[in-house]
Parts: structure tokens; C-alpha cells; sequence
């Protein structure tokens, strides 16, 4: 069964602090990895793309990476207003176009 | 541009009443999705829409149903209203609905008593 998991559940950082943020997924044919960005009672903020293992893409004080297991978003020198959900979802081949999403990491920064 | 826009934001039903969602897409895109979020989860996946056909249905019940409309807008439709059915309910606008990225409206948060 195709699964995404994200760790962890929740992180707190002091403002300036960087980290990353981890999603692992087991699908039969990777179509694709989306990462996205909800804040609370809003609907999810598409941040990035990446398709194949190997590939970055940057935005900001963002960075995600993907490697053949799992996805990595690096966060440089947050500000609170990182303070968000980020949700990590995949596309798996045969499983037509829907999204298979994680449960999220709750990231609070602190000033 | 106008991003997804979806209506109601807020609703509050009955059990056992029937409940209508609509969304419109970003211009351009033919592709619309529905998915539903509980909260503390990610959106589970309800339905695929693309140029007006289902391309796509998740794991739930027949009391959900949705179309597409020729101006690419869609509705979602919920009978029968359980508790459970209490979410955030999300449509996701694609421009033709590969493995290409998806954009999300702000969603219609559901309560049902």
C-alpha cells in the first residue's frame, strides 16, 4: 500500500535556527513529490515540485531535495513567519492523479 | 489573477441533510479535484474531475457525488450527512490534471450537528 509519512509531527524553533523537515513515502512509481504550506484554517500553498531523485529546488528561505526514499525540506534561518503547517504529497504511477498526503509537521518559530 | 475560489466558506447542517460545495477553478485550468480534511490529517482524495469526465474517485461512500460543468467549475455534493463528515472540505485546480502541481482553494469548513 502506498504511504507518505512525515517526521516529525511537530517542531519548534528559536527564530534563526535552520532545520529539515522529512517525508518518506513508499509508492510503486514515483510520478511526482509536492510540497505545501497551510496555515491554520486556510487551504494548502503550493511551494515546490520535484520528479526525479536527485533534483532541488529552492524558494527563499526554503529547500527541497528528493532522493529515491524520501524528501527533505531544509528550512535556513526561519522567521515566525515560517510558523506554519508543511504537508508533503506524492503522485504514484497507476494510481491515477490523486495526491497521497502526509499528515503534515507542525513548525512553530519562535522570535 | 483570481486564484480557486470555493463556496460556502462556513457551513453548518443537519444530520441526515443534504449539502452542496462549489468551486471554480483558476482560469485556464481544466482539471478540478476535491479532497477532505479532517483535523490534525492531510486532504484525503474524494474526486477527479477532468474536461468535464471523472478521472479519479477515493475510498468513500456513494452519498458523495460531484460533477464538472462546461465552464470547468464543479460541485460536490454530500447526502445524508453523517457527524463524521465534519471537515475541511478543499478543490484543488490543475491545468490538466497529470503529475503537475495543483492549487488549492481556502476551502468550506463543514460542521455538521
Amino acid at each position: 500500500e502506498d504511504q507518505v509519512t512525515q517526521s516529525p509531527e511537530a517542531l519548534r524553533l528559536q527564530e534563526g535556527e535552520s532545520s529539515s523537515l522529512n517525508c518518506s513515502y513508499t509508492v510503486s512509481g514515483l510520478r511526482g513529490l509536492f510540497w505545501y504550506r497551510q496555515d491554520p484554517g486556510k487551504g494548502p500553498e503550493f511551494l515546490f515540485t520535484l520528479y526525479s531523485a536527485g533534483e532541488e529546488k529552492e524558494k527563499e528561505r526554503l529547500k527541497a531535495t528528493l532522493t529515491k526514499k524520501e524528501s527533505f525540506l531544509h528550512i535556513t534561518a526561519p522567521k515566525p513567519e515560517d510558523s506554519a503547517t508543511y504537508l508533503c504529497a506524492v503522485q504514484a504511477a497507476g494510481t491515477g492523479n490523486q495526491f497521497y498526503f502526509g499528515t503534515g509537521t507542525s513548525l512553530t518559530v519562535i522570535p | 489573477d483570481a486564484g480557486v475560489t470555493q463556496s460556502p466558506t462556513h457551513l453548518i447542517k443537519t444530520r441526515g441533510q443534504h449539502v452542496t460545495l462549489r468551486c471554480s477553478p483558476i482560469s485556464g485550468h481544466k482539471s478540478v479535484s476535491w479532497y477532505q480534511q479532517v483535523l490534525g490529517q492531510g486532504p484525503q482524495f474524494i474526486f477527479q474531475y477532468y474536461e468535464k469526465e471523472e478521472r479519479g474517485r477515493g475510498n468513500f461512500p456513494d452519498r458523495f457525488s460531484a460533477r464538472q460543468f462546461p465552464n470547468y467549475s464543479s460541485e460536490l455534493n454530500v447526502n445524508a450527512l453523517l457527524l463524521g463528515d465534519s471537515a475541511l472540505y478543499l478543490c484543488a485546480s490543475s491545468r490538466d490534471g497529470g503529475n503537475t502541481e495543483a492549487f488549492f482553494g481556502q476551502g468550506t469548513r463543514l460542521t455538521v450537528v
